[in-house]
């Protein structure tokens, strides 16, 4: 079936640890691709997108994620979390033939100790 | 701006109740909303589609007869949950996608805490 899947359920870090969340799709054909963030009480934001171009992509707060096309992956990074930074996170992906409803994965819980 | 707000962000009820959560863009008109589901430690998964004016589209195994969804407006979707079951309790998300931004990017309510007693 086709789905978005992240490997990693739960990452623990302490600050100042470099950090990567995998990402990966079955869809064929172009995807727009997402990161969203849930922190604890609030709702989704956009971490950052890719739609076209360079594919590694600059987001908000010192995040950023690179396209890899042929291994169909998404991964995020960020060189040095915060304690701040504890979250969740979503990748998601919209299929073009799929419309414009976003497709999620399961979703990994970032704690960072201080 | 692109603000979406939810209505009520918890609500409790008995079962056999109906319970109708709104979603409101804020600041901007949406011509399409989405109603997602978010069981715990789990992902969001899509309910339905919902187009200003016209019926929602509903993902395949939602059952359209209880998760009535209503588009009445350009900044107002609401789902109503009927004759809500224990197995109905779950937090429910709207999104609404930004007519004046790139094409699919969609902007998330707080969510909506469901719980039946």
């Amino acid at each position: 079936a086709q789905s978005v899947s992240q490997h990693n359920h739960h990452v623990i870090l302490s600050e100042a640890a470099s950090l990567e969340l995998g990402c990966n799709y079955s869809y064929g054909g172009t995807v727009n691709l997402f990161w969203y963030v849930q922190y604890p009480g609030q709702h989704l934001q956009l971490l950052l997108k890719y739609f076209s171009g360079d594919p590694l992509v600059k987001g908000i707060k010192g995040f950023e994620a690179e396209f890899i096309k042929s291994k169909f992956s998404f991964n995020l990074r960020k060189p040095s979390v915060q304690w701040s930074d504890t979250a969740e996170y979503f990748c998601a992906v919209i299929p073009h033939q799929a419309g414009t409803a976003l497709i999620f994965g399961k979703g990994t819980t970032l704690s960072v100790s201080s | 701006g692109a603000v979406v707000s939810q209505h009520p962000s918890r609500v409790i009820c008995k079962s056999g109740t109906s319970v109708k959560i709104e979603c409101r863009s804020l600041d901007f008109q949406a011509t399409t909303m989405f109603w997602y589901r978010q069981f715990p430690k789990q992902s969001l998964m899509l309910m339905a589609t919902s187009n200003e004016g016209s019926k929602a589209t509903y993902e395949q195994g939602v059952e359209k007869d209880k998760f009535l969804i209503n588009h009445a407006s350009l900044t107002l979707s609401t789902l109503t949950v009927t004759s809500a079951h224990p197995e109905d309790s779950s937090f429910y998300i709207c999104s609404a996608r930004f007519p004046g931004r790139s094409y699919n990017e969609q902007f998330f309510g707080p969510g909506t805490r469901l719980t039946v007693l």
